[in-house]
């Protein structure tokens, strides 16, 4: 079945600073999708990617996903303690179902300010 | 445009109880998923139900578990006789169209943290 591996499980990092978060799948993916999710609450809808080499921007966000379509990277950019929170990915590797997604575990970020 | 809502936020029950959980789409939403995310694991599909029919139910615990979104009024996530390994956080999604990579993305909800006790 999919699974979903994100890595790392936690960061901490001083505001201003880049950070990047991976997420890997052991299958080709026919959709990935970022989420964030803060502490206790409902999960916000960052961004989707589709084809391999896409890549994405919003405010200082980048998500990409690899040509192979196995692997996405999200990538925040002069880091501010709004962007704390947990990171989650999450995919169709169904080809078909499209509302099954896996979700890996999620990734812890703090910034400190 | 209010979001997915979900009520309520917080639910306590003794093992045994029954648990009801209720998820409202968002306005013109007439799909609707339910994922559960246990503790130290990633979220995880139950069901997906459109407007009187429940669509896939694979991911659904086969006895206690059901789920309905009537043609009026929320969908609603039922528990029977709880057990201490129900405590979860239970997460509702709504979208437009059957969605996918060339559809509508999930909306989720806030969720609901069942306690059972």
């Amino acid at each position: 079945s999919q699974e979903l591996e994100q890595s790392p499980q936690s960061l901490i990092v001083q505001e201003g600073k880049n950070l990047t978060i991976n997420c890997t799948s052991s299958k080709t993916l026919y959709g990935l999708y970022w989420y964030k999710q803060k502490y206790g609450e409902g999960l916000i809808f960052l961004m989707m990617l589709q084809k391999g080499g896409e890549e994405k921007s919003h405010e200082k966000i980048t998500a990409k996903l690899d040509e192979k379509k196995q692997q996405s990277s999200l990538h925040i950019t002069a880091s501010q303690p709004s962007h704390a929170g947990i990171y989650l990915c999450g995919a169709d590797a169904s080809g078909g179902s499209n509302y099954k997604l896996t979700f890996g575990k999620g990734t812890l970020l703090t910034v400190n300010p | 445009n209010a979001g997915v809502m979900q009520n309520p936020r917080h639910l306590v029950r003794r093992r045994g109880q029954e648990a009801r959980l209720r998820c409202s789409p968002m306005k013109g939403h007439s799909h609707v998923y339910w994922y559960r995310q246990l503790p130290e694991e990633g979220l995880k599909f139950m069901v997906y139900l459109q407007k009187e029919n429940i669509i896939d139910e694979s991911g659904m615990p086969k006895e206690r578990f059901s789920a309905e979104f009537p043609k009026e009024g929320p969908s609603i996530l039922r528990i029977q006789q709880v057990v201490r390994g129900d405590s979860a956080a239970y997460f509702c999604a709504s979208s437009r169209t059957r969605t996918g990579v060339y559809n509508s993305p999930l909306h989720f909800g806030n969720g609901t943290r069942l306690t059972v006790t």
